[in-house]
């Protein structure tokens, strides 16, 4: 167990439809990421928080949006979802945010768009 | 040209059997180099975790980097069945920002 919580585990959607995904992270750790994993693309980096506050972003598309609140934990909206948002979602935490870090990813949500 | 390239596999193997897996990559500012196993329907667990070039070695398993070709190995020993599993390569350094940049994995199957 990566000490990374993240709910639900599944999720079932149709097209059009909005979604929040929530993670806590390992007690300690001030950093949250989140990864899309597809069969096509692999794992790709979507956004960077450190203690409440955005660092980085990657390919996230617009309709996506994320925060991370006071208590460190981090929700990401998916909206006007389309049936290619159909992924795994992952997220990660780590102590600090710097490149040395070590991630530590939770089991992660499954999506489904219908 | 993807910033870092991974063998695609599915590899199938024998139990007993040296498995070689491998990455390389195109940005010269990463720095830290890790392997990540992913067990199916499961999330990323780090597997071993390397700063810079050399070898590093954890039981059955060694990583070694090669910054000077921008090439990275696992090599996994007397593999067993409990090594099936998808393998990740991933890396990232102070120029890239602390964002993991991974591999597209390669599944190893182990066969009793």
């Amino acid at each position: 167990d990566s000490g990374v919580t993240q709910t639900p585990k599944h999720l079932i959607t149709a097209t059009g439809q909005r979604v929040t995904l929530r993670c806590s992270p390992r007690s300690g750790d001030l950093s949250v990421y989140w990864y899309q994993q597809s069969l096509d693309q692999g794992l790709q980096f979507l956004i960077h928080y450190y203690n409440g506050e955005e660092r980085a972003k990657g390919n996230i598309l617009e309709r996506f949006s994320a925060q991370q609140f006071p208590d460190l934990h981090s929700e990401l909206n998916l909206s006007s979802l389309e049936l290619g948002d159909s992924a795994l979602y992952f997220c990660a935490s780590s102590e600090r945010g710097g490149a040395g870090d070590i991630q530590y990813f939770g089991a992660g949500t499954r999506l489904s768009v219908l | 040209q993807k910033e870092v390239e991974q063998d695609p596999g599915p590899l199938s193997v024998p139990e007993g059997a040296i498995v070689s897996l491998n990455c390389t990559y195109s940005n010269s500012a990463f720095q830290y180099f890790m392997w990540y196993r992913q067990y199916s329907r499961k999330g990323p667990e780090l597997l071993m975790y390397t700063y810079s070039s050399g070898n590093k070695e954890d039981g059955r398993f060694t990583a070694q980097v090669d910054k000077s070709s921008k090439y990275i190995s696992l090599f996994i020993r007397d593999s067993q069945p409990s090594d099936s599993a998808t393998y990740l390569c991933a890396m990232n350094g102070w120029g890239a920002n602390s964002k993991l940049t991974f591999g597209k994995g390669i599944t190893l199957s182990v066969r009793p």
